[in-house]
């Protein structure tokens, strides 16, 4: 059964405190690993996908990596405006069972000014 | 471009009643998810559609729970009868082909009292 674990469950930093989120996986054979943000009263809003390791994506003040096992999320000099959960999922290699994504519970990340 | 448009954003309903949630995916997309979120479970798949046809349902937690896609531009899913401990938020999610960016709703917040 295909399992993510993030940690830590939340985090505040202070305005410009650069820190990095965690992303554990178990998974058959990994087709993808995504990442997503979760405002309140929203749905999760996709921000990268991560397909092998060693690979990087980067967006404005995220940059997310992958290895065999973890993904990092790491956020430079944060904003308040970068308060929100953020969502590990991955999906697997095999066809047959869902194609849908397995997610873990997120990170609540809170930036204070 | 429209994004997945969920019907409708709040729904509170008493034990016993049915309730129905809709859901207009992405256009040109050919699959499509329905997830639960919870405090204490996260993000759960139920189900998943591909080209109109359900593929995975094993999330379906009981048989009070139905879904249903008649066309590509359209889902439901139904809970009858409904219990508190159904109250969630239930998000649809489409996608353009297996392993793709899958793309969120804003979610349908169900009270059951």
């Amino acid at each position: 059964e295909d399992q993510v674990t993030q940690s830590p469950e939340a985090l505040r930093l202070q305005e410009g405190e650069s820190s990095s989120l965690n992303c554990s996986y178990t998974v058959s054979g990994l087709r993808g690993l995504f990442w997503y943000r979760q405002d309140p009263g929203k749905g999760p809003e996709f921000l990268f996908t991560l397909y092998s390791a060693g690979e990087e994506k980067e967006k404005e003040r995220l940059k997310a990596t992958l290895t065999k096992k973890e993904s990092f999320l790491h956020i430079t000099a944060p904003k308040p405006e970068d308060s929100a959960t953020y969502l590990c999922a991955v999906t697997p290699q095999s066809g047959g069972g869902a194609d849908g994504l397995t997610f873990g519970k997120g990170t609540h990340l809170i930036i204070q000014p | 471009d429209a994004g997945v448009i969920q019907s409708p954003r709040h729904e509170v309903t008493e034990m016993g009643q049915e309730v129905t949630l809709r859901c207009k995916p992405i256009s040109g997309h050919n699959s499509l998810f329905w997830y639960r979120q919870t405090m204490m479970r996260g993000l759960e798949l139920l189900i998943y559609f591909n080209n109109n046809v359900p593929i995975d349902d094993s999330g379906m937690p009981e048989d009070r729970f139905s879904a249903k896609m008649p066309n590509a531009s359209f889902s439901t899913l139904k809970i009858q009868p409904s219990e508190p401990r159904d109250s969630a938020v239930y998000f649809c999610a489409s996608t353009l082909q297996r392993g793709n960016t899958i793309y969120f709703g804003e979610g349908s917040w169900l009270t059951v009292v």
